[in-house]
């Protein structure tokens, strides 16, 4: 059975501090690793999507890598802002089903 | 591309009472659905798996009797609670997939908040 963990829980950091989110994983055998942002009382939002075969992903001031082997994935924030503060989670998908990561909430302060 | 909705997004019902909730895949056809459930400051996990077509499969603890799952179509699937209750209150969020899509990806839903009085 896979096995999500993410580490920190919760981490503050000051506004334009650089930082990384670590997802770890106990099954390799992934079809691919998603990282979700998610805001108090509000849905996912899909930020990078990892395929089992690539080995990271960019998306403007995040940078999402995979190392499938290890079975870890760090999600790297750049210059953070109070904009980033949310729960963000990874989902690894084995064969079309998801497990999720109990989150990291992230506060970024002024 | 691939884009999922759910409607509605938020509701309030009394306890007793039948809440339907629909999840459609908006531009691809989606032959397999998956509804989530997320209670507070908890992460989210898989209640059923559903194909186009066949009955659902649950996980284990997952009450199939309380939580009806119908995927009559390519692009529809709903949730039903039955005789919703108070501790049934949770975010449920469904994604879908695609056999086309690169190792059937999943795609997110925005969710549905229940608040069961």
């Amino acid at each position: 059975k896979q096995e999500v963990t993410q580490i920190p829980a919760a981490l503050s950091v000051p506004e334009g501090e650089n930082l990384v989110l670590n997802c770890s994983f106990t099954d390799s055998a992934i079809y691919n690793l998603q990282w979700f942002r998610q805001d108090p009382g509000k849905g996912l939002t899909s930020l990078l999507l990892i395929q089992s075969s690539q080995r990271e992903q960019t998306s403007g001031r995040l940078n999402a890598s995979l190392d499938k082997s290890s079975g870890r994935s760090t999600l790297y924030i750049a210059a953070s802002q109070p904009g980033d503060s949310a729960t963000y989670l990874c989902a690894v998908d084995n064969a079309g089903k998801s497990t999720f990561g109990d989150g990291t909430t992230l506060t970024v302060k002024p | 591309g691939a884009v999922v909705s759910q409607h509605p997004s938020w509701v309030i019902c009394k306890s007793g009472t039948s809440v339907k909730i629909e999840c459609r895949s908006l531009d691809f056809q989606a032959t397999t659905m998956f509804w989530y459930r997320q209670f507070p400051k908890q992460s989210l996990m898989l209640m059923a798996t559903s194909n186009e077509g066949s009955k659902a499969t649950y996980e284990q603890g997952v009450e199939k009797d309380k939580f009806l799952i119908n995927h009559a179509s390519l692009t529809l699937s709903t949730l039903t609670v039955t005789s919703a209750h108070p501790e049934d209150s949770s975010f449920y969020i469904c994604s879908a997939s695609s056999p086309l899509a690169i190792q059937e990806t999943q795609y997110f839903g925005p969710g549905t908040r229940l608040l069961v009085l």
